[in-house]
Order: C-alpha cells, then sequence, then structure tokens
C-alpha cells in the first residue's frame, strides 16, 4: 500500500464549480500536512498547509481528518487557471526532511 | 534574484555514460534535496543534505551519487546511466525548520537511451 494515495482523476469541472481532492496516509505518525500544485512540464509549488482546525485561504480548504487518516482541498468558484495537478504531501514523524507525495490529482476547469 | 536553477534543463543520454546534474540555490538555504518524478510514483527523495559536506541516503539512492561541497550547490551524479533512470529531476531547498516550505527547481528531463 502507497504511504500517500490520491485519486489520479482527471476530475473535469465548469468554471464556477466546487471540487474536493481527499488524500489518505497510511502512517499514523505523519504530523505535517500540505497541499502542492503543479502545473504541466512544472515544478511543484506549496498551495497551502493543512492543519488539524482546517484552514482557508481565499476559495481554498483544507482540512485533516487524523482519526480516518485523510486530508482533503476544497476549491470552490473554480477558474481556468485552477487547472493543475495538485499534490498531496505528508511529513512523517521523526522524518521530517522527508516529504512524501501522493502521486497526485488531475483537475480541468472547463470553460 | 534567481532563486533556485537547475542544469542542463533537457538531456539524452545512452546507457552506460555518467551524467551530472546541476543544481544551485542563491537563498544560502542549509537543506537540499533531489527528487525523480514518474508516471505513477509521484516525486520520490532520492538524495538530501542538510548542510555542507552532509548528505544522506531518501527512498530511491541506488545508482545515484551526491555531493555538496559549497551551500549553494549540489550536483547529483548517475555514475552509469541506465534506461529506468529515465525520469524528470527535481532538486529542492528548504532554510531550516521541518515545516519550512521546500522551494524547487524548474526540473531537469533526462532520457536515457
Amino acid at each position: 500500500r502507497k504511504e500517500v494515495e490520491q485519486d489520479p482523476g482527471p476530475f473535469n469541472v465548469p468554471e464556477g464549480a466546487t471540487v474536493a481532492f481527499n488524500c489518505t496516509y497510511s502512517n499514523s505518525a505523519s504530523q505535517s500536512f500540505f497541499w502542492y500544485r503543479q502545473d504541466c512540464r512544472k515544478e511543484p509549488k506549496l498551495l497551502m498547509s493543512v492543519y488539524s482546525s482546517g484552514n482557508e485561504d481565499g476559495r481554498f480548504t483544507a482540512q485533516l481528518n487524523r482519526a480516518s487518516q485523510y486530508i482533503s482541498l476544497l476549491i470552490r468558484d473554480s477558474k481556468l487557471s485552477d487547472s493543475a495537478t495538485y499534490l498531496c504531501v505528508v511529513i512523517q514523524q521523526g522524518a521530517t526532511n522527508k516529504l512524501i507525495f501522493g502521486t497526485g490529482t488531475l483537475l480541468a476547469v472547463q470553460p | 534574484d534567481a532563486g533556485i536553477t537547475q542544469s542542463p534543463r533537457y538531456k539524452i543520454t545512452e546507457t552506460g555514460r555518467q551524467v551530472t546534474l546541476m543544481c544551485h540555490q542563491t537563498w544560502s538555504h542549509s537543506y537540499m534535496f533531489w527528487y525523480r518524478q514518474d508516471l505513477g510514483h509521484g516525486l520520490r527523495l532520492i538524495y538530501y543534505s542538510a548542510a555542507a559536506d552532509i548528505t544522506d541516503k531518501g527512498e530511491v539512492p541506488d545508482g545515484y551519487v551526491v555531493s555538496r561541497s559549497k551551500t549553494e550547490n549540489f550536483p547529483l551524479t548517475l555514475e552509469s546511466a541506465t534506461r529506468s533512470q529515465t525520469s524528470v529531476y527535481f532538486c529542492a531547498s528548504k532554510q531550516g525548520g521541518f515545516t519550512d516550505t521546500q522551494y524547487f527547481g524548474p526540473g531537469t528531463r533526462l532520457t536515457v537511451l
């Protein structure tokens, strides 16, 4: 079983739609969680960290459920520019310099 | 401010040849990392370095060698390239604490024939 699992998609949604991605992680000792965004043939960039209490940044909301070992990303009012691959990233306790990446979920926002 | 750069951006080589991928950062970040990205696997850590002259293995180190004689440079060498090392290679850096953001370079697309 992969340490971090994501639905690869693609998620095809119209502009203005709300879309949600989930990610599950297998190691209960995981301590830090992030969402990265990767545009086609570009490098990954940090989108947002994920906190236990949940956090919001504009149209983006991230939530963590430690009991079920999953994190989620909600995008409201999707824009064409949101089209990208969204990577779920986990840091495990005791391995604080090693990011563990999911394979990513591809989002395509249609006009 | 150049940030973090990688060279070459594209490389085609043959099986058995030695290849060195360069990574340079201008932020004086302590930590530097090398990842490879392949379909179906996501990004996987090859090697990382906490400071000059300190390196450690990641998840997939076999077939790769790294060095870090200067803080700003972290070259990755494929001693004898194999077809399975065809991939996109990303270098990254961060300042220090474990919650610090890792910043990625633009990547090197390597093809081994």
